[in-house]
C-alpha cells in the first residue's frame, strides 16, 4: 500500500546551518506530494507542494523537488532560523479523497 | 475568515464518559476530516465526509462516531471514552482533488483518565 517514510528526529542545528529532511514514498499511481509544518501548540500548515514529477515546491526559503526516479521529496533550506523550529510532516495524496498519507513527522530544533 | 476552528481546545474525561468535539470551517469546503495525532505515529484518519449528510470511516474509526448535518460543521463523538483515546485531535477541510490542500484546525488535546 501507499506510505511515506521520513527521517527520524529530532534534528538539531545551529542558526544559519543547511537543512535536509529526507522523505521517500511508496505509491501505486501518480501522487501529489506535500510538506506540512506544525509549530508548537498549533495545527498543521501547508509549507509547499508538488503535483507532478520534477516539480519543485518552494515557500519561505524551503524547497523540495518531486523525484519520481528515486521516489523522494526531500525538504531543504539553505539557512535555518530559530523560528523554523517545528515538526515537519511529509505527505502524499493519491486519487480518492481518503487516500492521504502522512509521515511520522521530524522535529527540528534550531539553536541560536 | 477564521479558517478551521475547533472546540474545545482541551478536555479531560474519565473512562466511560462521552463528549463531542466540534469543527467548523468558513471556506465552503466540501470535504472534512478528523485525524488523531499520537507520538511517533503521524496523523491517522478517523472519519471523513465528502459533503453535507455524508460520512465514511477512515483508518481508525472504532470508538468514534461523526455527523455532518451542515456543510460547515463536522462533529466527532466519543460515546464511551477509553484511555487509548487520549490524543490530540485535528479537524481539516479541503476542496476535492488530489492536489487539494488540507486546512487544519488548531487541535483538541483530550486526556482520558
Amino acid at each position: 500500500g501507499d506510505s511515506v517514510t521520513q527521517m527520524e528526529g529530532p534534528v538539531t542545528l545551529s542558526e544559519e546551518a543547511f537543512l535536509t529532511i529526507n522523505c521517500t514514498y511508496t505509491a501505486t499511481g501518480y501522487p501529489s506530494l506535500f510538506w506540512y509544518v506544525q509549530y508548537p501548540g498549533e495545527g498543521l500548515q501547508l509549507l509547499l507542494k508538488a503535483t507532478k514529477a520534477d516539480d519543485k515546491g518552494s515557500n519561505k526559503g524551503f524547497e523540495a523537488t518531486y523525484r519520481k526516479e528515486t521516489t523522494s521529496f526531500h525538504l531543504e533550506k539553505g539557512s535555518v532560523q530559530v523560528s523554523d523550529s517545528a515538526v515537519y510532516f511529509c505527505a502524499l495524496s493519491e486519487s480518492g479523497f481518503n487516500k492521504f498519507y502522512f509521515g511520522s513527522g521530524t522535529k527540528l530544533n534550531v539553536k541560536p | 475568515n477564521a479558517g478551521v476552528t475547533q472546540t474545545p481546545k482541551f478536555r479531560v474525561l474519565k473512562t466511560g464518559q462521552s463528549m463531542t468535539l466540534l469543527c467548523a470551517q468558513d471556506m465552503n469546503h466540501e470535504y472534512m476530516y478528523w485525524y488523531r495525532q499520537d507520538p511517533g505515529m503521524g496523523l491517522r484518519l478517523i472519519h471523513y465526509s465528502v459533503g453535507e449528510g455524508t460520512t465514511a470511516k477512515g483508518e481508525v474509526p472504532d470508538g468514534y462516531n461523526v455527523s455532518r448535518l451542515k456543510k460547515q460543521n463536522f462533529l466527532l463523538g466519543l460515546e464511551s471514552a477509553a484511555p487509548s483515546q487520549t490524543s490530540v485531535y485535528f479537524c481539516a477541510s479541503s476542496t476535492p482533488g488530489t492536489s487539494g490542500v488540507k486546512h487544519f484546525g488548531p487541535g483538541t488535546r483530550l486526556t482520558v483518565l
